[in-house]
């Protein structure tokens, strides 16, 4: 079974700086896809960025980019120039390939403080 | 607004009543997927659409729970005779992938907020 670990209950950062906030799963799997996803205090869930297994390099959209680690699998979300916005609950999430079923992580709380 | 809706967006029920949740997926999203989330988890999987067709079902979504998409729509989920065990969030998530990219992006509805006393 695909196991997803978040390590770091809780994190904060400086507005304007950036952080690393850490995910590592576990999969017998060669091909399958990693998610980042936001959910901010009393609002819906989206999905920040995403990474393919078989793609090499990292992905990024704009501020946010991955550190992704096959060999080691490990999956990590680093936020550039950290905005109050950004405060939310950060879930990794890991989808084999054609599977439809999610397998999520318990979550870190980023707080950015002003 | 175009995005996934829910409703109710709170329920509070007593032990032993059913309840009845909606989701309207994002038109034209000929795939459905039902999470429920407890407090301070993340989302776990129950059960997935394909148009009407419920192609999977997680080990979580018990026979106390039923999950419906007639016409390939909107869905529901009923849970009958609710336990204090089932409160949590119900979240429900669309998607549409082109056949070149089978794992195409989750949109996720604000969620139903289920409290059983």
């Amino acid at each position: 079974a695909q196991t997803v670990t978040q390590s770091q209950p809780e994190m904060s950062v400086q507005e304007a700086e950036t952080v690393t906030l850490s995910c590592t799963y576990d999969t017998s799997e060669s091909n399958y896809y990693l998610f980042w996803y936001k959910q901010p205090p009393s609002r819906q869930m989206i999905l920040v960025i995403r990474q393919e297994a078989y793609k090499q390099q990292n992905a990024t959209e704009n501020r946010f980019s991955v550190n992704f680690q096959k060999a080691a699998k490990s999956f990590s979300l680093k936020i550039s120039d950290s905005q109050l916005g950004d405060t939310a609950m950060y879930f990794c999430a890991f989808m084999k390939h054609e599977a439809n079923d999610m397998r999520f992580g318990a979550g870190t709380r980023l707080t950015v403080k002003p | 607004d175009t995005g996934v809706s829910q409703d109710p967006r709170h329920k509070i029920t007593k032990r032993g009543q059913n309840v009845t949740f909606r989701c309207d997926p994002i038109s034209e999203h000929n795939r459905l997927y039902w999470y429920r989330q407890t407090l301070g988890q993340g989302p776990e999987f129950l059960t997935y659409f394909q148009n009407e067709a419920q192609l999977e079902k997680s080990r979580l979504l018990s026979d106390r729970f039923s999950a419906e998409r007639p016409k390939g729509s909107f869905s529901t989920l009923e849970i009958q005779r609710t336990e204090q065990g089932d409160s949590a969030m119900y979240l429900c998530a669309s998607s549409f992938p082109p056949a070149s990219h089978p794992q195409e992006t989750q949109y996720f509805g604000p969620g139903t907020r289920l409290l059983v006393l």
